[in-house]
């Protein structure tokens, strides 16, 4: 098993530009979060889904869309970077919500 | 609202006992995790408490008690290898949404 997988590991974009991240994971887990960490922060979740088909908004949802139209698969979308979304993005999956989240290896992105 | 507190910065010397505390004041509560997370890397699941008391596990054991808002963490025999950030986490709701604290750097000594 892979486990939680995310590409790209990293990219450096200007301002405006637009980048879809990719996680995909192969446990059959019906939770799947995208979280951003920024430098000595904890996690601040962005967007979450509790299965195929719906999402949600987390604490920090303003500049990002997320699609979930597969249940191994979770989307992350910035349409129009700007500096402020310069960080490391953070995909994790549980079974339920009450179980432990398994995390995907990160995406550090940075926005000039 | 959401609130989780956990000090910045611990040093502690290889081979001893380390606590690492939690406070929390959140609207909902489901329980409460730890995480583990070294420098450049995810974070990776240590424990979880949903019922106040004890939980062990090897060398790490985790304490909850819900009407006080607290959790810590301990270590024993520190290692090396546990220099890392620990990441206290409340879970809100059923729906899996988890409030993370900004963690603990733990600094291990020879």
């Amino acid at each position: 098993n892979a486990g939680v997988t995310q590409t790209p590991k990293f990219r450096v974009l200007k301002t405006g530009q637009s980048m879809t991240l990719l996680c995909a994971q192969d446990m059959n887990h019906e939770y799947m979060y995208w979280y951003r960490q920024d430098p000595g922060m904890g996690l601040r979740l962005i967007h979450y889904s509790v299965g195929e088909g719906t999402t949600a908004k987390g604490e920090v949802p303003d500049g990002y869309n997320v699609s979930r139209l597969k249940k191994q698969n979770f989307l992350l979308g910035l349409e129009s970077a700007a500096p402020s979304q310069t960080s490391v993005y953070f995909c994790a999956s549980s079974l339920e919500g009450r179980y432990e989240q398994y995390f995907g290896p990160g995406t550090r992105l940075t926005v000039t | 609202g959401q609130n989780i507190d956990q000090p910045t910065e611990m040093t502690a010397t290889e081979g001893a006992i380390v606590q690492i505390n939690c406070t929390y004041q959140t609207s909902g509560f489901n329980g409460l995790f730890w995480y583990q997370q070294h420098a450049g890397e995810a974070p990776t699941f240590l424990s979880y408490n949903v019922l106040d008391g004890l939980e062990e596990k090897g060398r790490f054991s985790s304490f909850l008690s819900r009407s006080k808002g607290y959790s810590y963490l301990l270590l024993k025999e520190l290692q090396m290898k546990d220099s890392a950030s620990y990441l206290c986490a409340v879970l809100n709701t059923n729906a899996g949404k988890s409030t993370f604290g900004d963690g603990t750097t733990l600094t291990v000594k020879p």
